[in-house]
C-alpha cells in the first residue's frame, strides 16, 4: 500500500534556526508529493508540492526536494520565525488513483522567540 | 473570491442526535472530500465524491452519511450511530488534473454533550 512517515513532533526551535522536517514515503506508482500547513484551528493550506522527481518547490522560505532515490520529500527553511509556528503534514498522490491524498501524521513545529 | 466554505465553525449537539456540516466551493472543482481530524493527529478519510451524483466510502464511513446533488455541495451527516463523533471536520476539494493539490475548507469543530 501507500504510505507517508514524518518525523514525530513536537520540534522546538529558536528564531532564526535553520528547520528540517523529514518525510518518507512508500507508492505503488509515482506519486505528485505535498507539504501542507495548518495554523491553530484552521484548515489546512497548501505550502509547497513536487509532481516528479529532482523538482523542488517553494514558497515562503521553505524548500523541499523530490528525492525519488531515496523516497524523500524532506521541508527545510534556512531560518525560521515564530509566525511558523503551525503543524506541517506530508502528503502524496497516485496519477492513477485522482488526486487522493494520503497524508503523514504530521509535524508540530513550535518556534521560540 | 474562489474557496471551499464550512459552517458552522462550531457545532454543539447532543447525543443521539443527528447533525449535518455543509461544505459549499465555488471553484468548478468536481472531486470533494471529508476528513475527520482528531486532537494532536493526522487527517483520516470519512467519504469522497470524484462526480456529481456519485461518492465512495473512504477509511472511516460507519455512522456517517453524505450526498452529493450538486457540483458546488458536498454536507455530511453526522449519525447517533457514529460512536465518538466529537472531532474536527475538514471538508476539501481538488480539480481533475492529474497532481492538482487539494484545496481545504476552514473546518467545522464537532462537540458533542
Amino acid at each position: 500500500g501507500n504510505s507517508v512517515t514524518q518525523m514525530e513532533g513536537p520540534v522546538t526551535l529558536s528564531e532564526e534556526a535553520f528547520l528540517t522536517i523529514n518525510c518518507t514515503y512508500t507508492a505503488t506508482g509515482y506519486p505528485s508529493l505535498f507539504w501542507y500547513v495548518q495554523y491553530p484551528g484552521e484548515g489546512l493550506q497548501l505550502l509547497l508540492k513536487a509532481t516528479k522527481a529532482d523538482d523542488k518547490g517553494s514558497n515562503k522560505g521553505f524548500e523541499a526536494t523530490y528525492r525519488k532515490e531515496t523516497t524523500s520529500f524532506h521541508l527545510e527553511k534556512g531560518s525560521v520565525q515564530v509566525s511558523d509556528s503551525a503543524v506541517y503534514f506530508c502528503a502524496l498522490s497516485l496519477n492513477n488513483a485522482g488526486n487522493m491524498l494520503t497524508f503523514g501524521g504530521g509535524t508540530r513545529l513550535m518556534v521560540k522567540p | 473570491d474562489g474557496g471551499i466554505t464550512q459552517s458552522p465553525k462550531y457545532l454543539f449537539r447532543k447525543e443521539g442526535q443527528n447533525v449535518t456540516l455543509s461544505c459549499e466551493q465555488n471553484l468548478n472543482h468536481d472531486a470533494m472530500y471529508w476528513y475527520r481530524q482528531d486532537p494532536g493527529q493526522g487527517l483520516r478519510l470519512i467519504y469522497y465524491s470524484q462526480i456529481v451524483n456519485d461518492f465512495q466510502k473512504g477509511d472511516i464511513a460507519e455512522g456517517y452519511s453524505v450526498s452529493r446533488e450538486k457540483k458546488e455541495s458536498f454536507p455530511l451527516t453526522v449519525t447517533s450511530a457514529q460512536k465518538n463523533p466529537t472531532a474536527f471536520y475538514l471538508c476539501a476539494s481538488s480539480g481533475d488534473s492529474l497532481g492538482n493539490e487539494q484545496f481545504f475548507g476552514p473546518g467545522t469543530r464537532l462537540t458533542v454533550l
